[in-house]
């Protein structure tokens, strides 16, 4: 079936040191893939998207790749702040005759520490 | 602000007993999703709706009604209501079905169903 995984559940960084969090997918019908991070007791936040002719998009300190030959999608975040600690959730979505389809990963908890 | 409110926030039932979560978004935004989050699998999508008076089924539509009678409301119908639906739900939406991938989540509403 089709699903959305992640290589890590938790991982631990130093404050100042650059953020690695990664995911798999196994749809490659997917047209956009995104990042949300979910802070505790609240939902989920839309950080960065990529659409799937790209293999490389940056925003602010945050950087997602794309792999689609190992259907592998990774988010980076540089200099790492104690504001980042959550949970960041990876997602795809396919569009086909039946209509949308989002797919998400159960999540990696990111925690910074000082 | 621009925002998506879910009521209520906190919710305990028992089963069999009808009820209705409610989502508001004041930002025009023509799609409009509900999804439950449950622990280590993710967040599903149960129905979504790319504008008024069109509704779709999500990934898991069982147990589940939705309406959409005015842009800015997405209702979520409970009609019996079954201990496997106790879960966190949020609401999302955005500006369209094309730009889906780019939600706006509400708070959670945290369901529990004896």
């Amino acid at each position: 079936g089709e699903s959305v995984g992640l290589h890590l559940p938790t991982l631990s960084v130093q404050e100042g040191d650059n953020s690695i969090i990664n995911c798999a997918y196994s749809n490659s019908a997917s047209d956009y893939f995104i990042w949300y991070k979910q802070e505790s007791g609240k939902g989920p936040q839309f950080i960065i998207d990529i659409r799937s002719n790209m293999d490389k998009r940056q925003g602010q300190r945050v950087t997602v790749l794309l792999n689609k030959t190992v259907k592998h999608l990774s988010l980076q975040i540089a200099a790492t702040q104690p504001g980042d600690s959550a949970v960041y959730l990876c997602a795809d979505r396919a569009i086909d005759n039946y209509g949308q389809n989002f797919v998400f990963g159960p999540g990696t908890r990111l925690s910074v520490l000082p | 602000e621009a925002q998506v409110t879910q009521n209520p926030r906190y919710l305990i039932t028992v089963t069999g007993k009808k009820l209705t979560v409610t989502c508001s978004q004041n930002m025009n935004h023509e799609y409009m999703s509900w999804y439950r989050q449950d622990p280590g699998l993710g967040l599903r999508q149960i129905y979504y709706s790319m504008n008024v008076e069109v509704t779709d089924k999500g990934d898991v539509p069982e147990g589940y009604k939705v309406s959409r009678k005015e842009k800015r409301n997405f209702p979520l119908i409970l009609e019996s209501p079954s201990p496997n639906q106790t879960s966190l739900y949020f609401c999302a939406s955005s500006p369209s079905w094309q730009l889906s991938y780019e939600q706006y989540f509400g708070p959670g509403t945290r369901l529990t169903v004896t």
